[in-house]
């Protein structure tokens, strides 16, 4: 069964210091799409970044980098220069392909940046 | 401004009484879908739609209904609330297929509707 899965509960990270949030997957389609989403304490869901299946660079947006590793079906999210408005939860997801267009999270990791 | 809109944002209910909770997106798209978040659990899909009239259960549907009479409206019914449907809610759309090259899937959240069950 499709599952994604977040290892890391709670991280902290010094300010200006870059921190990786980890997120491996699991799926038998070929076809899929991989996302991250930040949720701040105000409770809306922000889109971040995306990564198709078959993309084959590293999706990249400002400050934030997506490590794809096929292979290893991880999709690492990349802060850099952590600032203090960084500090939230986050939630990496994957969307399914096979026709039914499902898409399924993983459990969020909150990340708390220190000044 | 594109936006999904979710009521009510905030509701405390009783068990058995039933609720609807609304979500109208103005961005004429066909994709619709419901997620409760839980701690510790992430984001669960309830319900989605790919478009009018064509609904699916996601992984955690008891308890809920839905329907798509109309595009831009998707409303989540609890016939009869129980505590364990204490959560909050997220209403989220996603543009067509047909976008191009560009798509991703990108879904497009509501603010949230955080319901509680006494």
């Amino acid at each position: 069964a499709q599952k994604i899965t977040q290892t890391q509960p709670g991280m902290f990270v010094q300010e200006k210091e870059a921190v990786t949030l980890d997120c491996t997957y699991d799926t038998s389609d070929q076809s899929y799409g991989l996302f991250w989403y930040k949720q701040p304490s105000s409770g809306e869901m922000i889109f971040l970044i995306y990564q198709g299946s078959y993309d084959e660079q590293n999706a990249t947006e400002g400050r934030y980098s997506l490590n794809f590793q096929k292979a290893r079906k991880s999709a690492n999210l990349v802060i850099s220069a952590s600032q203090l408005g960084d500090s939230a939860m986050y939630f990496c997801a994957m969307r399914e392909y096979a026709g039914t267009y499902k898409y399924i999270f993983g459990t969020g990791t909150r990340l708390k940046v220190l000044a | 401004e594109a936006q999904v809109t979710q009521n009510p944002r905030y509701l405390i209910t009783v068990t058995g009484k039933k609720l609807t909770v609304t979500c109208s997106q103005n961005m004429n798209h066909e994709y619709m879908s419901w997620y409760r978040q839980d701690p510790g659990l992430g984001l669960r899909q309830i319900y989605y739609s790919m478009n009018v009239e064509v609904t699916d259960k996601g992984d955690v549907p008891e308890g809920y209904k839905v329907s798509r009479k109309e595009k831009r409206n998707f409303p989540l019914i609890l016939e009869s609330p129980s505590p364990n449907q204490t959560s909050l809610y997220f209403c989220a759309s996603r543009p067509p297929l047909e976008a191009g090259p560009s798509f991703t899937g990108e879904l497009f959240f509501g603010e949230g509707s955080r319901l509680t069950v006494l």
